[in-house]
């Protein structure tokens, strides 16, 4: 069985802060995906990253960067000078690759950038 | 690319009426969509997976005669609530699965808000 835990359930930051995102994943595959959404307020959510469990590089995309430890099965998310319109629930999310390759969800973490 | 659109994006209904939700994908094939249900304030939970063409895939404790769905093509899946009540009042969001070298990636609609009254 997979298992995704966010054990931050809620962050509040200063605009400018540096925030990290943790997540830590559980699962029996030897191969899996990675996964970070962000849901606004408006309740869409956002594809922020894929993330293949044979590739433990670090990304970076402008303010996000992403830390990817198989040793430790984590995966977190780090937002540099964190903005007003960071503010949303960000998920975290494992799939399996072959078969129905479902998303298993962590609980989300609410992050709330104060100006 | 990769645009899921969910319709509608709201609905209020009374109590015993049957509602149905579309999920398109815009710009892409999806041979595979799913379907979720968010409560307020907690994270998704998958409802079942539908494929293009055949009979959709339900997680345990979803009743699938409760939540009719409809694969018909590959570009469109219909999640039916049937004799809905107010417990059955919730965000549902579906998402669909692009091929190609991102076949591995959901990408999510915008979601239904669905009242029971």
């Amino acid at each position: 069985a997979q298992k995704v835990t966010q054990a931050q359930t809620e962050i509040s930051v200063v605009e400018k802060e540096d925030v990290t995102l943790d997540c830590v994943y559980e699962t029996r595959d030897t191969t899996y995906y990675l996964f970070w959404y962000k849901q606004p307020p408006s309740g869409e959510l956002v594809f922020l990253i894929r993330r293949n469990s044979f590739d433990e590089q670090n990304e970076i995309s402008g303010r996000y960067s992403w830390n990817f430890q198989k040793s430790t099965s984590s995966f977190n998310f780090t937002i540099t000078a964190s903005q007003v319109v960071d503010s949303a629930v960000y998920f975290c999310a494992l799939s399996e690759k072959t078969g129905r390759r479902a998303l298993t969800f962590g609980s989300g973490t609410r992050l709330q950038v104060q100006p | 690319g990769a645009v899921v659109s969910q319709h509608p994006s709201w609905v209020i209904c009374k109590s015993g009426t049957s509602v149905k939700i579309e999920c398109r994908s815009l710009d892409f094939q999806a041979t595979t969509m799913f379907w979720y249900r968010q409560f307020p304030k907690q994270s998704l939970m998958l409802m079942a997976t539908s494929n293009e063409g055949s009979k959709a895939t339900y997680e345990q404790g979803v009743e699938k005669d409760k939540f009719l769905i409809n694969h018909a093509s590959l570009t469109l899946s219909t999640l039916t609530v049937t004799s809905a009540h107010p417990e059955d009042s919730s965000f549902y969001i579906c998402s669909a699965r692009e091929g190609g070298l991102a076949a591995d990636t959901q990408y999510f609609g915008p979601g239904t808000r669905l009242t029971v009254l």
